[in-house]
């Protein structure tokens, strides 16, 4: 099993590019989620999605945006880049409410806005 | 809205001996898993141990155990016998809906083993 696979590892943006962090998981799990991790603030969850078609807000979702056609992959979107969205973003996926003990990760993803 | 705090920015500890990391949250959940995440390097995240609050008995894996303290908000991490490979960033994390979703990260404490 491959897991959580993001990609790209790493990239770089100009402000107002836009572009899609892919996020593929292969565990057939019902929940999927987007964190960005920055320096001294540990993780913080962006947009999530309890299954196929259906997301929401996490904490800090502005400048982002998030679908769910399958449940295998989760992409993130951001419509045009500004530098406060240099940071490391993590894709996570786990089972459903009730039986979901834990989150798998991706290998995270350094995006870097200049 | 929930958080999680560690106060800890930094520790260090000599190779073979113990070393415990701090965690406090706020919730008025009753039933919630904690976790503990390790980040090496790699950057990749590592599940360390989990805590079921509901349990009253303190999760053990190998080296690693929790101090599960549910009324006080407090659930520490203490690694014995530390090893070189321990060193890495230790995140503590709190889920929602009685599992690993939406999780709430403290702001990480960055262990140093000393050989």
């Amino acid at each position: 099993n491959a897991g959580v696979t993001q990609t790209p590892k790493f990239q770089v943006l100009k402000t107002g590019q836009s572009m899609t962090l892919q996020c593929a998981q292969d565990m057939n799990h019902e929940y999927m989620s987007w964190y960005r991790q920055d320096p001294g603030m540990g993780l913080r969850l962006i947009h999530y999605s309890v299954g196929a078609g259906i997301t929401d807000q996490g904490e800090v979702p502005n400048g982002y945006n998030v679908s769910r056609s399958t449940t295998e992959d989760f992409p993130l979107r951001l419509l045009s880049a500004a530098p406060s969205q240099t940071s490391v973003y993590f894709c996570a996926s786990s089972y459903g409410r009730g039986v979901s003990t834990e989150a798998f990760f991706g290998q995270g993803t350094r995006l870097t806005v200049v | 809205a929930q958080t999680v705090t560690q106060s800890q920015p930094e520790m260090s500890v000599q190779e073979a001996e113990t070393v415990t990391l701090s965690c406090t949250y706020d919730t008025s959940e009753s039933d919630y898993y904690l976790f503990w995440y390790k980040q090496p390097p790699s950057r990749q995240m590592i599940l360390v141990i989990r805590q079921e609050a509901y349990k009253q008995q303190n999760a053990t894996e190998n080296r690693f155990s929790v101090n599960f303290q549910k009324a006080a908000k407090s659930f520490s991490l203490k690694i014995s016998d530390s090893q070189l490979g321990d060193a890495a960033m230790y995140f503590c994390a709190k889920g929602a809906n009685q599992g690993a979703q939406k999780l709430v990260f403290g702001q990480g404490t960055r262990l140093t083993i000393n050989p």
